[in-house]
């Protein structure tokens, strides 16, 4: 079993909807999770970090953390055309900068 | 402030021969990664330094596969012989100790990558 799964396929969702994408992982001592943006030929940029379970606000993106279930998912409200991009979950623990990613799903709003 | 720097951004080569990729991570970084990303495999981390110390290199896919960090400003992934299962993006990326100064945990800076094919 992997580390972190990301199992949905790529996603299209229409200028101003709401794009939900979602991951879980397999270590249960996990303590950091990130979500990273990473557009078609570039590298991966950190747009998200949640330590503790339940939902944190940022702009347009929401994280939510359900430690108890092992999965982490994010919300992108408002969803524009820049959003489209290809989303990596990553996990990790406290004191190691060690981050397991998922393979990432692709998101495309189509304006 | 300069980010994470890596050469080459392009690497066209034929199996067999050595490929040496090469990173200069962020000032006062001192953690340092380098991912391989495929299509197939995703984002999958190679090897890690913690003040120039290799930490864990259990994502070297095999004995071909060697990476250096001789200081704090410099690293290198090399491939010897190369083969065209090989072909990969790979990222180096830096990191400071986590929970200095209030900072993000974990954040990991990517540099822009080194694309390399192994014909």
């Amino acid at each position: 079993q992997k580390e972190v799964e990301q199992n949905s396929g790529p996603l299209s969702v229409p200028e101003g909807a709401i794009a939900s994408l979602n991951c879980t992982y397999s270590d249960r001592g996990s303590q950091s999770f990130f979500w990273y943006r990473q557009y078609s030929g570039k590298s991966p940029e950190l747009i998200m970090s949640i330590y503790s379970n339940g939902d944190k606000e940022d702009g347009r993106f929401t994280a939510q953390l359900n430690k108890a279930s092992q999965y982490v998912s994010l919300l992108i409200r408002d969803s524009q055309p820049s959003d489209s991009a290809t989303y990596l979950c990553a996990v990790g623990f406290y004191g190691n900068n060690r981050l397991a990613f998922g393979k990432g799903n692709q998101v495309v709003v189509i304006p | 402030d300069a980010g994470v720097i890596q050469s080459p951004r392009h690497e066209v080569t034929e199996m067999g021969q050595e490929v040496t990729l090469r990173c200069k991570p962020i000032s006062g970084h001192d953690y340092l990664f380098w991912y391989r990303q495929t299509m197939m495999r995703g984002l999958e981390l190679l090897i890690y330094f913690n003040n120039n110390v290799p930490i864990d290199d259990s994502g070297m896919p095999e004995d071909r596969f060697s990476a250096k960090m001789p200081n704090a400003s410099f690293s290198t992934l090399k491939i010897q012989p190369s083969e065209p299962r090989d072909s990969a993006v790979y990222f180096c990326a830096s990191s400071h100790t986590p929970g200095l100064a209030g900072e993000n945990t974990g954040e990991l800076f990517f540099g822009e990558g080194s694309r390399l094919t192994v014909l």
